[in-house]
């Protein structure tokens, strides 16, 4: 079955930087546009990235451009997404997600990021 | 931005009752709208794509409808297990999700 298992979350200082990674199993990896969305309790959900199946198209958020960068190894079915510059409001559970035809249609179980001082 | 705005905030209803949602787009969508259940704890849940077409495993008890920028998620008999956050999205310019709908039981 789809499995997308979100890591590296943690507690941060503003301004500090911290690299998640989503693995993936159970479908071909290399097939897929993969994104990562975030949730908080202020903005609620928020799609952040997405990088293209082979990695040769990345997009970004406004509110994060700059400051995040997405990629994957395909070889490793494995999904990042560097954060630097990190911000009090960047405060979130990040999710990763598949695309199927512009359509989420599986979620990891998200990792928690805490932005603090 | 494409603002998506869901009403109500909160349903309280019964089980076995109707519960309909709404989701309202500030710009026309076409019909690349989709729904998603959410359980405390748990990430979202795909349950309706481009409006009307309900996604893999997905109870037939759950519709929905609309187009251009009022969309519809309607849960013909509530079960215990619908109880949750449902959200709408839309696709056709970048992603965004409306604030949510709680449907708790009354």
């Amino acid at each position: 079955q789809v499995q997308l298992v979100e890591s590296g979350g943690g507690v941060v200082q503003p301004g500090r930087s911290l690299r998640l990674s989503c693995a993936a199993s159970g479908f071909t990896f290399s097939r897929y546009s993969i994104h990562w969305v975030r949730q908080s309790p202020d903005k609620g959900l928020e799609w952040v990235a997405v990088v293209s199946y082979d990695g040769s198209k990345k997009y970004l958020a406004d509110s994060v451009k700059g400051r995040f960068t997405i990629s994957r190894d395909n070889a490793k079915n494995t999904l990042y997404l560097q954060m630097n510059s990190l911000r009090v409001d960047d405060t979130a559970v990040y999710y990763c997600v598949r695309e199927q035809w512009l359509v989420f249609d599986y979620w990891g179980q998200g990792t928690l990021v805490t932005v603090s001082s | 931005e494409i603002v998506l705005t869901q009403s109500p905030a909160t349903l309280s209803l019964s089980p076995g009752e109707r519960a309909t949602l709404t989701c309202r787009a500030s710009q026309r969508v076409s019909t690349s709208v989709a729904w998603y259940q959410q359980k405390p704890g748990q990430a979202p849940r795909l349950l309706i794509y481009d409006a009307s077409n309900r996604a893999t495993g997905i109870p037939a008890r759950f519709s929905g409808g609309g187009s251009g920028t009022d969309f519809t998620l309607t849960i013909s008999r509530l079960e215990p297990e619908d109880f949750a956050v449902y959200y709408c999205q839309q696709r056709a310019n970048w992603y965004t999700f409306g604030q949510g709908t709680k449907l708790e039981i009354k």
